[in-house]
């Protein structure tokens, strides 16, 4: 069974860049799509993007300009850089597979709190 | 990209029967069948329960079902569970390769 670890400081200055990564495992990450996901504490999910292996990456506009989704095959990882942090990024960040082909991700990390703040 | 429209609480006794609605516009939920539902526990992780409107993965209880109308796509527990007590998210497919949440319905158990 695929599984996956996010990993990644859990505090980011203002202005700041976030970076997480996401370990997966159980599987092979050559395959499929991989997606970031976030939630603000006590509100919804809200889609960051996806990367499918090759490289080829899709976002969500309103985050677009700030967002760079990376995949390491040999590692068996990919990543989310988000630039010019502010407290709205304060989240539960996940990664998950899927989120291609028009369906919502299926394998869902647990989730790693990354709060924003001087 | 708005947000698909959930109702922000549904509740139920056990072995009733509840609807949850996520309605979207015709460039999302209704364009496509491509809603995924998802069930989150306090401080969980989403668990996948259906994907392309009515499918569910192996594993999910045919308890729960979904269905679309028009913009409108629904998902359906009968036989209401204490369990089941939890939040639930709709996502649709947006075009142009996008993904769009709906902003999630609370679901009592009485």
């Amino acid at each position: 069974q695929v599984q996956l670890q996010e990993s990644g400081p859990g505090l980011v200055k203002p202005s700041e860049t976030l970076s997480l990564t996401c370990t997966v495992s159980g599987g092979s990450i050559s395959t499929y799509y991989w997606s970031w996901i976030r939630q603000p504490p006590g509100k919804g999910l809200e889609w960051i993007g996806y990367i499918y292996y090759t490289g080829s990456t899709n976002y969500n506009p309103s985050l677009k300009s700030r967002v760079t989704i990376s995949v390491d095959t040999s590692k068996n990882q990919f990543s989310l850089i988000l630039s010019s942090v502010t407290a709205a990024d304060t989240a539960v960040y996940y990664c998950a597979r899927g989120g291609g082909y028009g369906s919502g991700p299926n394998y869902w990390g647990h989730g790693t709190l990354v709060t924003v703040s001087s | 990209q708005s947000v698909l429209t959930q109702p922000a609480s549904v509740s139920g006794s056990p072995g009733q029967s509840i609807t949850i609605s996520c309605t979207g516009t015709s460039s999302d939920v209704g364009s496509y069948n491509l809603v995924s539902w998802y069930q989150q526990h306090p401080g969980k992780a989403p668990k996948f329960m259906i994907y392309e409107g009515s499918k569910r993965p192996s594993g999910v209880s045919n308890r729960f079902s979904g269905s679309k109308s028009g913009n409108t796509a629904s998902l359906t527990i009968s036989g209401l569970q204490a369990e089941d007590e939890a939040d639930y998210y709709c996502c649709s497919y947006a075009g142009n390769n996008t993904l769009v949440f709906g902003g999630g319905t609370k679901v009592t158990v009485l």
